[in-house]
């Protein structure tokens, strides 16, 4: 069954800091993996989609890599901002492509 | 503007009463899916619907039913609420029929069950 891990689980940094957030994963054979940010009260917003035939994507300073083989994902943020500071969350998607596994989330704190 | 909308955001209850939490989305998605995120045990899938007329058991679906008969509502229904439906309710949408699209989020149903 697959699980999906994020590592640490809260994280804080000072403004201007790059940073990168890690999310590992136990059955390589995935479609692809997506990363979002949680913010409190709201809903969750996709930031990137990687496919599995993808090494990398790119949205302005975020920037999100995929190794299948060895069943990780890292998301780096470039000069970190305090409006930066949420949950961020990575998901796979089943096997049936029915339903996305989540990771339990790494909370960042950006202080300025 | 593009977007899930969930009703009512906030809803506290008692035990039994029957309850319904309506999810809408305007971007023509035909996935559909109810998410609940409880602390320690992160998000988990209640049900999904690939299309009108098309549900479908997610991993936690004891206590819930649902129903897809238009495109654009997905709602979730708790027909003997118990306090272990205490939790954070979330719809999501996409584009094709599956969960392989990006996925858009509502912005939540904070439920307390008493």
């Amino acid at each position: 069954k697959q699980e999906v891990t994020q590592i640490p689980a809260a994280l804080s940094v000072p403004e201007g800091e790059n940073l990168v957030l890690n999310c590992s994963f136990t059955d390589s054979a995935i479609y692809n993996l997506q990363w979002f940010r949680q913010d409190p009260g709201k809903g969750l917003t996709s930031l990137l989609l990687i496919q599995s035939s993808q090494r990398e994507q790119t949205s302005g300073r975020l920037n999100a890599s995929l190794d299948k083989s060895s069943g990780r994902s890292t998301l780096y943020i470039a000069a970190s901002q305090p409006g930066d500071s949420a949950t961020y969350l990575c998901a796979v998607t089943n096997q049936a492509g029915t339903a996305l596994i989540f990771g339990k989330g790494t909370t960042l704190s950006v202080s300025s | 503007e593009a977007q899930v909308t969930q009703n009512p955001r906030y809803l506290i209850t008692v035990t039994g009463k029957k309850l319904t939490v309506t999810c809408s989305q305007n971007m023509n998605h035909e996935y559909m899916s109810w998410y609940r995120q409880d602390p320690g045990l992160g998000l988990r899938q209640i049900y999904y619907s690939m299309n009108v007329e098309v549900t479908d058991k997610g991993d936690v679906p004891e206590g819930y039913k649902v129903s897809r008969k238009e495109k654009r509502n997905f709602p979730l229904i708790l027909e003997s609420p118990s306090p272990n439906q205490t939790s954070l309710y979330f719809c999501a949408s996409s584009f094709g029929g599956s969960a392989l699209d990006t996925q858009y989020f509502g912005p939540g149903t904070r439920l307390t069950v008493l």
